[in-house]
């Protein structure tokens, strides 16, 4: 089954404390990114990654970190967690069009981790 | 820029009522519309995407519009269900970056039976 899955799911941590979200997606896509969802924002973009290790910062990089070693991973760093940083994460993957191949660019999204920092 | 806006942010209709949703967005060199749904405190589900060179895709009782010129897309959802009750989102794709796609903030839908 085609799919983005991320772990862990739900995290509550505590300022300052150093935590990485992953993210695998099976699907061969080139394309893969870190959204970040809050009420009354909208979803925000914080990095992405074009293929392996290229990565670019996104809307909201701050305070976050990325890597891309692997085409099917494609971990979240938060080196120093702050409470600002509460929030829903989803990483999601596509082609990217910059292939040049008749393929979907259609975009996929994880399941979210729900990240709470006190 | 692009940005992406949906009005209304909430709606409620009558099961088996149409739903129309609209998305509109200011930059005309969109390249590709994709809508997604959203249920309470859980993931995207990708419902259509239509490529800037497409005017419509179709799904089941899904169907979604893309002006470019007039910067909009619309999502026709026939005889709504109490199933369909969610979050409706729309995104614009920006080929220059890769496939960065920039969000509405949503519409709300409720059907009620």
């Amino acid at each position: 089954e085609a799919q983005v899955t991320q772990n862990p799911r739900y995290l509550i941590t505590v300022t300052g404390k150093k935590l990485t979200v992953t993210c695998s997606q099976n699907m061969n896509h080139e394309y893969m990114s870190w959204y970040r969802q809050d009420p009354g924002l909208g979803l925000r973009q914080i990095y992405y990654s074009m293929n392996v290790e290229v990565t670019d910062k996104g809307d909201v990089p701050e305070g976050y970190k990325v890597s891309r070693k692997e085409k099917r991973n494609f971990p979240l760093i938060l080196e120093s967690p702050s409470p600002n940083q509460t929030s829903l994460y989803f990483c999601a993957s596509s082609h990217t069009p910059l292939t040049r191949r008749s393929i979907s660019y259609e975009q996929y999204f994880g399941p979210g981790t729900r990240l709470t920092v006190t | 820029k692009q940005e992406v806006t949906q009005i209304p942010a909430a709606l409620s209709v009558p099961e088996g009522e149409n739903l129309v949703l609209n998305c509109s967005f200011t930059d005309s060199a969109i390249y590709n519309l994709q809508w997604f749904r959203q249920d309470p405190g859980k993931g995207l589900t990708s419902l259509l995407l239509i490529q800037s060179s497409q005017r419509e895709q179709t799904s089941g009782r899904l169907n979604a519009s893309l002006d470019k010129s007039s910067g909009r897309s619309t999502l026709y959802i026939a005889a709504s269900q109490p199933g369909d009750s969610a979050t409706y989102l729309c995104a614009g794709g920006d080929k220059a970056a890769g496939n960065k796609l920039t969000f509405g903030g949503g519409t709300r839908v409720l059907v009620k039976p």
